[in-house]
């Protein structure tokens, strides 16, 4: 079946530092899955971050940037400076467009910004 | 104001009691979604509701029912609830035009003793 592979957490790093969330993906239906970024803040239920649906091309909110490459298979997440309202669990998952199936998950990585 | 709400946030059962896991949208939202998520396995797929008394199995669901009989509400019923069921639950809802983004609740944390 499909699945996603995500940095393993908790990550921890200080305010204003970059912060980089390694995703790599295999899909087993599809040869262009749809790609996400969920996160999860203290308290609330995963909001979307981004999506990306067309290889090659990079989405982007909130000051994080992931790029869809085909070649690598990977949906790395990124930020340039972070800040401590960024502390939250960040989600890498997989969907085919598919009625009779959800998202595939990956475990969720644990992100930590101290002032 | 596009909405997933769940009821209860946090409960506790006995093993052998039934459990009622409630998930309203306000989206008008033509599939609904539970997942349950425990430490380790990331979030796993326990059914799918594609309209009003429209279900499918996910990739879990031994030991779970779901009833949707008004679009905009999806239950998770455990009948007989076990210790193993302990975990965390999450609604999700999606429009048909876009099944993949989905839209997620807080989640119900139980607690089967």
């Amino acid at each position: 079946g499909d699945s996603v592979t995500q940095t393993e957490g908790p990550v921890t790093v200080s305010e204003s530092e970059s912060l980089i969330i390694n995703c790599t993906y295999s899909a087993t239906s599809i040869a262009y899955p749809n790609l996400f970024w969920y996160v999860r803040y203290p308290g609330e239920g995963l909001q979307l971050l981004l999506k990306v649906i067309t290889a090659g091309q990079k989405g982007s909110s909130r000051g994080f940037e992931a790029t869809y490459n085909k070649e690598t298979t990977s949906f790395h997440l990124q930020k340039a400076s972070v800040q401590e309202s960024d502390s939250a669990v960040y989600y890498c998952a997989l969907g085919e467009n598919n009625y009779a199936q959800g998202l595939t998950f990956g475990l969720g990585t644990r992100v930590s910004v101290f002032p | 104001d596009m909405k997933v709400t769940q009821m209860p946030r946090y409960l506790i059962k006995r093993m052998g009691e039934n459990v009622l896991l409630e998930c309203g949208q306000d989206m008008s939202h033509e599939t609904m979604y539970w997942y349950r998520q425990d430490p380790g396995l990331g979030l796993q797929l326990i059914y799918i509701s594609y309209d009003v008394d429209s279900n499918s199995e996910g990739d879990i669901p031994k030991g779970y029912r779901v009833s949707r009989k008004k679009r905009e509400h999806f239950s998770l019923i455990l009948d007989s609830a076990k210790t193993n069921q302990t975990s965390v639950y999450f609604c999700a809802s999606s429009p048909g035009t876009d099944q993949d983004t989905q839209y997620f609740g807080p989640g119900t944390r139980l607690l089967v003793l």
